[in-house]
Order: structure tokens, then sequence, then C-alpha cells
């Protein structure tokens, strides 16, 4: 995955539930991001953390939250109060000042409300 | 607020044809312009970008153009080729480091063999 992790690929969510992705990078970059991806649309910023113990409200976070402890992890919690949270799920991680400008995308997942 | 829109949202060429996909946004303080390519349930990946202090950027069969006057980049590939059938995303940010991404709605490119 290019040094960023997202887990599970695949996940199903039941009506009510609180369901948390997984994203872990080693790039050793400062600043993580979560995106939304609905079908055959663009990507739309949920949160994003620049520093550990802290992050950003992106344009989309109403019923989701979202923790930064340490500099490798940036988990994402859907929660119940996101009435449709069908959609792909994108991690993206970039550096610190003096480092690449470029994103580094996870390979994302698939999150289906049953 | 800040905005990067794409155009057109769908596009279809004949192989060997060129195609050309602008952005314009509205940022007066981006200054770094990447494309990305997607393909049908994969992650986003970077084919080319500028910063702007460069009005041309070429690697091989894409280029990207950047008029900073009129806040607008555009992506062109030339002699395109059916592997180049993807959705295109262009993003404007204001800077190197942690500066966050605004990305466009995306275009559609279907190369017809």
């Amino acid at each position: 995955d290019g040094g960023i992790t997202q887990s599970p690929k695949y996940l199903f969510r039941k009506e009510g539930q609180n369901v948390t992705l997984s994203c872990e990078q080693n790039l050793n970059h400062d600043a993580m991001y979560w995106y939304r991806q609905d079908p055959g649309q663009g990507l739309r910023l949920i949160y994003y953390s620049q520093i550990v113990n802290d992050f950003q409200k992106g344009d989309i976070a109403e019923g989701y939250s979202v923790s930064r402890e340490k500099k490798e992890s940036f988990p994402l919690t859907v929660t119940s109060a996101q009435k449709n949270p069908t959609a792909f799920y994108l991690c993206a991680t970039n550096g610190g000042q003096g480092r690449s400008y470029g994103y580094t995308f996870g390979s994302g997942t698939r999150l289906t409300v049953v | 607020g800040e905005n990067v829109e794409q155009h057109p949202s769908t596009l279809s060429v004949q192989e060997g044809d060129s195609a050309v996909i602008k952005c314009t946004y509205s940022d007066s303080a981006s200054n770094y312009f990447p494309w990305y390519k997607q393909e049908l349930g994969k992650r986003p990946q970077l084919i080319i970008d500028i910063r702007s202090n460069v009005g041309e950027k070429k690697d091989q069969r894409i280029a990207v153009t950047l008029n900073k006057t009129a806040k607008h980049f555009s992506l062109h590939i030339t002699e395109t080729q059916p592997e180049d059938s993807a959705v295109y995303f262009c993003a404007a940010s204001k800077g190197s480091g942690t500066y966050k991404y605004i990305f466009g709605t995306g275009t559609r490119l279907k190369v017809l063999a």
C-alpha cells in the first residue's frame, strides 16, 4: 500500500452501529486526511490532522469522529449519526515542512450499510 | 470559500487523439496543482504535478499547463491509449508540507479503440 495501510478493505454496518476504519502509515508523514468518495463522485474531505493530538473538520464532518494519538495512526469512526455512510473511504498522508508536497493514498475501505 | 471546478465531467476520444481536461481554482494563494488518475475501485495515483513558478510541465504523453492570472490549469494527454481510460482529478493546494488539497469533481475519460 505504498506505506499506508487501510483496513478493512470491505466493511458492512448495520443500522445504528458505530464502525471504525483504520489508517496506519510508516512514511513518517505529519499530516493525515480522510476523504469520502461516492459512486461517480469526487473526493470530499471529512477530517484532517496536521500534527499529533490535533485535528480539524473538513467539509462533511457531521456523523464522523477521529483521533490522532500517535503519528502513525488516524482512525475514522463512522457513527450512527451518519445517515448515509455507504461510500468508499480513502486515507491520505503528506509530509511536514520541507517534505514532499504530494498526497499518498491508501487503498481504501468500502463501507456498506446492510 | 476555496473551490476547484473541473470540466468536462465526461470525455470520450478516439484512440490516438488528444484529451484536454481543464480546472479553475478560486484561491489565489494556491501554488501547487497535482493531477491524479483513478482506475475503477482503486486509489488515486499521482500522474503529474506543477508548482506556481512554472507555466508548463511535460512527462512523455502527459503535460500540464498553468495560467496563474486566469487561475486555471489543464491536463493534456496526447496519443491516447485504451489504458488511459480512468477518472482524472485535479487539485489545488497552498503549498508544501501539511496543506490540504481541494479536489475537482473528476473527469471520466473513455478512450475508444
